[in-house]
């Protein structure tokens, strides 16, 4: 099984709001990630959790707040977000092992900043 | 800096009309060559990994190529529901990060 589930599918938020996506995958891959995309556009990369830890932030504004509970679950925390940050958030995750890097992608989050 | 183009941007074809969409690299210390497939408002959906060239990898009417400039996703006889948009990612040695190309968008019409 290689799926990744990401909830809520869609999210409708203030500027002033604050709220969580989640992410969730059982197929004991070591490294998690956050990418949002804009429409007709490749996904690009926010963060990557390896082992738990926060190995990689791509300059990401401090509005958007990672968070990795435990190996199989990731949350993106938002707080004050502009109505610019309104993307498909996806998740993905990666076994991260000799011959096997590959990054399965979640559902997404439909966000609507308003 | 890591390059990743693909082309065409987009492909227009007939039911049965074989094609092959392009995505050409340039990158220091290539550790795998991913190609993804996008449906509208859905997350990529991993097709192949290419960890070296001459290496070639198959699924239903998907076929990917790998040189050491390039790779090639051949589709043969594409049905309608082969429509889509195609994404190539290459990753380098001891990194995480994805770099994408900007993806070839896919219609078959029967």
């Amino acid at each position: 099984d290689t799926e990744v589930t990401q909830t809520p599918k869609h999210l409708v938020m203030g500027m002033t709001n604050k709220k969580s996506l989640k992410c969730e995958q059982h197929m004991g891959h070591r490294a998690m990630y956050w990418y949002k995309q804009k429409a007709k556009k490749p996904p690009e990369l926010m963060f990557v959790y390896s082992y738990e830890k926060l190995s990689i932030n791509e300059s990401v504004p401090s509005r958007f707040s990672p968070e990795c509970p435990n190996s199989s679950l990731l949350n993106l925390h938002l707080h004050a977000l502009q109505p610019e940050d309104s993307a498909l958030y996806l998740c993905a995750s990666s076994q991260e092992s000799s011959g096997s890097y590959e990054q399965y992608f979640g559902p997404g989050t439909r966000l609507t900043v308003t | 800096e890591d390059q990743v183009t693909q082309s065409p941007e987009a492909l227009r074809l007939q039911e049965g009309e074989s094609s092959s969409l392009n995505c050409s690299y340039t990158v220091s210390g290539l550790r795998g060559l991913f190609w993804y497939r996008q449906d509208p408002g859905k997350g990529p959906e991993f097709l192949f990994t290419l960890y070296s060239a001459g290496e070639e990898k198959e699924k239903e009417r998907l076929k990917a190529t790998l040189t050491k400039k390039e790779s090639f996703l051949h589709i043969t006889a594409p049905k309608p529901e082969d429509s889509a948009t195609y994404l190539c990612a290459v990753q380098v040695q001891n990194d995480y990060k994805l770099s994408f190309g900007a993806g070839t968008t896919v219609t078959v019409r029967a």
